[in-house]
């Protein structure tokens, strides 16, 4: 099992070019989560679906992020313009379908190292 | 909502010492999970323990056991025999168990095992 993919694990650009983050989960699993880690914020929840489809995207900042799950083996988060305070490391998780006590932990991808200039 | 508080920014201990690491949660959620992730300095993030909010006992695994005090809402890990490689981030979190919903996690404490 190759685990959680994300690519790419680092990134540096300048501020007001378009980013974008992919993700791919486990397969089989059914639920993905995007979270952002700050020192500022520690770990913060972004976006998550469930099905493919977005359940709640209450953490994303503000207009300019957005993120997609066109399939079951991946997903995208872009961030256009980007902004130097959009520099972080943003995880990509997935967990398997809810069963009779089954606590589904979440699995990590690596991470992207994102730096905005 | 939920909330998780990690009152240690940092903790130090010797090779072969056992340590525990606090963490406090708040939730108005009658069912929750609660779990631990070590992150060390590569980044990643590593999942070492979870604690069902109706278990009976305190998990365990291998080194790791949770003490769970459910009245104190308190989720502490306690790592025994502590290894230069246990040197890393500890992140406690939780959620409810009403669907897959996403963690909520606390500020992590930094452990460092001194030689």
């Amino acid at each position: 099992d190759a685990g959680v993919i994300q690519s790419p694990r680092h990134e540096v650009t300048e501020m007001g070019q378009e980013v974008t983050l992919r993700c791919k989960p486990i397969s089989g699993h059914n639920s993905l989560f995007w979270y952002r880690q700050t020192m500022m914020r520690g770990l913060e929840l972004l976006i998550y679906f469930n099905n493919n489809v977005p359940i709640d995207d209450s953490g994303m900042p503000e207009d300019r992020f957005s993120a997609k799950m066109p399939n079951a083996s991946f997903s995208t988060l872009k961030i256009q313009p980007s902004e130097p305070r959009d520099s972080a490391v943003y995880f990509c998780a997935s967990s398997l379908p809810l069963a009779g006590g089954s606590h589904n932990e979440q699995f990590f991808g690596p991470g992207t190292r994102l730096t905005v200039l | 909502a939920q909330k998780i508080t990690q009152t240690q920014p940092g903790m130090f201990v010797q090779e072969k010492e056992a340590v525990t690491l606090d963490c406090t949660y708040d939730t108005s959620d009658p069912s929750y999970g609660l779990f631990w992730y070590k992150q060390p300095s590569s980044g990643e993030m590593i999942f070492l323990i979870y604690q069902g909010s109706y278990d009976q006992q305190n998990a365990t695994e291998g080194r790791y056991s949770l003490n769970f005090q459910k009245a104190r809402k308190s989720a502490n890990l306690v790592i025994s025999a502590s290894q230069l490689g246990d040197s890393a981030m500890y992140f406690c979190a939780m959620r409810g168990v009403s669907g897959n919903t996403p963690l909520v996690f606390g500020k992590g404490t930094r452990l460092s095992v001194i030689a």
